[in-house]
């Protein structure tokens, strides 16, 4: 079946430093990918919707200069945490969909396995 | 703005239970996602429906339109079903997620 792979799974870093978390989908074109974020015992909360070739678009409250995406291919998303603060200490999962916009056709969505950032 | 709720918040069975989740929302949507969280954090895709009924394996999805509300029954749980277990809704337009806070399944052997 369809698979999403995020990288790196786990990261540490020190305040202030940026980090890059790469999601790829294997074995399909996504034409759209989400990236969610998930505070302790908390919902999953979407932060932003890329779309390939365009510019990513945010939720309300989402810093766009904080949460850099970019969607340069049809199999690969990225979200960089710019100047990262402890308070941005997160699980962030990324999905992916096939299909064009606006139809069920092709439109199953598939989940990457995540990515816990810790910011000291 | 759709609201999206579950119930139970937290769920305790023995094995080979059978286990039912619901979920309702309050908006029209075009489909509802059930997904599986492990203590991990992965997620996995379970269901996207957006009539009627489906089922793979032990796992099966229903919803009513009318009503808004969709039900994920387990059938003859198993320990390795313990899991966070979540309901989504989405529309076609953009395929926005939003998402219900989750139902926390235990079961024991």
């Amino acid at each position: 079946g369809a698979v999403v792979s995020q990288h790196p799974s786990w990261v540490i870093c020190k305040s202030g430093t940026s980090v890059k978390i790469e999601c790829r989908s294997l074995d399909f074109q996504a034409t759209t990918m989400f990236w969610y974020r998930q505070f302790p015992k908390q919902s999953l909360m979407l932060m932003a919707t890329s779309n390939e070739g365009s510019k990513a678009t945010y939720e309300q409250g989402v810093e766009k200069d904080k949460f850099l995406i970019n969607h340069a291919s049809l199999t690969l998303s990225t979200l960089t945490v710019t100047s990262a603060h402890p308070e941005d200490s997160s699980f962030y999962i990324c999905s992916a969909r096939d299909g064009p916009p606006g139809t069920s056709e092709g439109g199953e969505l598939f989940f990457g396995e995540g990515s816990r950032l810790t910011v000291l | 703005k759709n609201e999206v709720e579950q119930s139970p918040q937290n769920l305790t069975a023995q094995e080979g239970e059978f286990i039912t989740i619901n979920c309702s929302y309050s908006v029209g949507i075009s489909a509802l996602h059930w997904l599986q969280q492990h203590p991990g954090g992965g997620i996995v895709s379970l269901f996207m429906l957006s009539s009627g009924k489906k089922k793979h394996g032990r796992l099966i999805a229903t919803i009513n339109i009318q009503e808004k509300h969709s039900s994920l029954h387990i059938t003859a749980s198993h320990p390795r079903d313990s899991a966070v277990y979540i309901c989504a809704t989405s529309f076609y337009s953009n395929y926005k997620l939003t998402f219900g806070k989750g139902t926390l399944l235990t079961v024991n052997p």
